[in-house]
């Protein structure tokens, strides 16, 4: 079994500043890393997700975020928020193989303040 | 691509009544689907997978007599939330797994549903 832990439940952030939203799991199985981001009454939109190679991942809208297998981390980052990055951000992880289900944490409520 | 249509996007209902909730992929052939739930403020946690055709397997804890899932064709999985009651007021997802695509999803823009 999987599990997900985001350890900030809120990060409040000045607009233009560098933020990182944290994210440790837990498999006995390889797994895929995804981070998703949710806007209010939305669905999920895939930021960017971790399937192999590079631990260095980037996505959409400016963040990026790294695998970190000794750790068991997959922490998100962005260098320069704006207004719009306010959302709620969702860390999930899918065994490779099996159900292939996704997990998720928590979630972090990232508020970008002017 | 990819888009998983879900409708409706809200809905209230009344105690003991049912609603039906659908999402159809509009542009593949989604052969498992997700569903899940989302509490204010809370993560989703999933409610049951279902593969076309047959029946869907339910998480420990969900009573699959209260949440009906049908996923008959390919492009057409629904949620019937049964007598439905005020505890079972939340925020529904479905979410499709893109065939082919490794680690692909793709998500419904969810439904609230309000019991009164």
């Amino acid at each position: 079994a999987q599990s997900v832990t985001q350890l900030d439940s809120q990060v409040p952030v000045f607009e233009e500043a560098p933020v990182e939203l944290r994210c440790n799991y837990s498999s006995s199985v390889s797994v895929y890393l995804f981070w998703y981001v949710q806007y209010p009454n939305q669905g999920l939109q895939l930021l960017l997700k971790y399937l192999s190679g590079s631990t260095l991942v980037k996505g959409i809208n400016g963040f990026e975020a790294e695998f970190n297998k000794s750790q068991t981390s997959f922490h998100l980052r962005k260098p320069s928020v704006h207004i719009s990055d306010t959302a709620e951000y969702f860390c999930a992880v899918s065994a490779l193989r099996g159900a292939q289900k996704l997990v998720f944490g928590q979630g972090t409520r990232l508020t970008i303040n002017p | 691509g990819a888009v998983v249509s879900q409708h409706p996007s809200w809905v209230i209902c009344k105690s003991g009544t049912s609603v039906k909730i659908e999402c159809r992929s509009l542009d593949f052939q989604a052969t498992t689907m997700f569903w899940y739930r989302q509490f204010p403020k809370q993560s989703l946690m999933l409610m049951a997978t279902s593969n076309e055709g047959s029946k869907a397997t339910y998480e420990q804890g969900v009573e699959k007599d209260k949440f009906l899932i049908n996923h008959a064709s390919l492009t057409l999985s629904t949620l019937t939330v049964t007598s439905a009651h005020p505890e079972d007021s939340s925020f529904y997802i479905c979410s499709a797994s893109l065939q082919g695509v490794y680690g692909g999803y793709t998500f419904g823009s969810g439904t609230r549903l309000t019991v009164v």
